[in-house]
């Protein structure tokens, strides 16, 4: 149980398109949907935590208008690069949370697998 | 705001040789403290957690972590590496509840040579 998908898993895109990452909780309900980013050799950063039908939370430095985070479910959460730039190209990483309220699982976060964007 | 530091960024060690990671948070108030792996092209892998109780927790693969609050650590350890182990490893920690994002150290790349 607990598995988390994303899609794409790369993607390459020319500078100035908008990218969306889809972010998925396949077998449980999330009510709580993290984005992360990961520079090549580097640890994972917080982008953002979004609720679901509430605002995402963006952490100091991540541009909110860049970055549009939406949560219309709670399977579901999209991250939607805009005008994407080469120094956008990263490793983006979702994670989900959810599980049995007050259980030991619902301290946990799921991670999915990544997506690859790399913009010329 | 929370802080994590891990102490060693590479460690080469030889096969079967023992393992201990450090790691180091800051935070005021109580944790939750995770140790993930990410094995060369895949995924974050969650080896152990820590919310609360026993501070010796058990993880898969044969890693095991300890909660010493005093010293705000919670330190990896392995007794036999293997040269499968080779990876990054990163701790992290958020908030007692989980409702926060997760704050990683900058992680340690094992290097386990045969």
């Amino acid at each position: 149980g607990a598995v988390v998908s994303q899609h794409p898993s790369r993607v390459i895109c020319k500078s100035g398109t908008s990218v969306k990452i889809e972010c998925r909780s396949l077998d449980f309900q999330a009510t709580t949907m993290f984005w992360y980013r990961q520079f090549p050799k580097q640890s994972l950063m917080l982008m953002a935590t979004s609720n679901e039908g509430s605002k995402a939370t963006y952490e100091q430095g991540v541009e909110k208008d860049k970055f549009l985070i939406n949560h219309a479910s709670l399977t579901l959460s999209t991250l939607t690069v805009t005008s994407a730039h080469p120094e956008d190209s990263s490793f983006y990483i979702c994670s989900a949370r959810g599980g049995l309220a007050g259980g030991s699982s619902y301290n946990e976060q799921f991670f999915g697998p990544g997506t690859r964007l790399t913009v010329l | 705001a929370q802080s994590v530091s891990q102490h060693n960024h590479h460690v080469i060690l030889s096969e079967a040789a023992s393992l201990e990671l450090g790691c180091n948070y800051s935070y005021g108030g109580t944790v939750n403290l995770f140790w993930y792996v990410q094995y060369p092209g895949q995924h974050l892998q969650l080896l152990l957690k820590y919310f609360s109780g026993d501070p010796l927790v058990k993880g898969i693969k044969g890693f095991e972590a300890e909660f010493i609050k005093s010293k705000f650590s919670f330190n990896l350890r392995k007794p036999s590496v293997q040269w499968s182990d080779t990876a990054e490893y990163f701790c992290a920690v958020n908030a007692e509840g989980g409702a926060d994002g997760l704050t990683f150290g900058k992680g340690t790349h094992l290097i386990i040579q045969p």
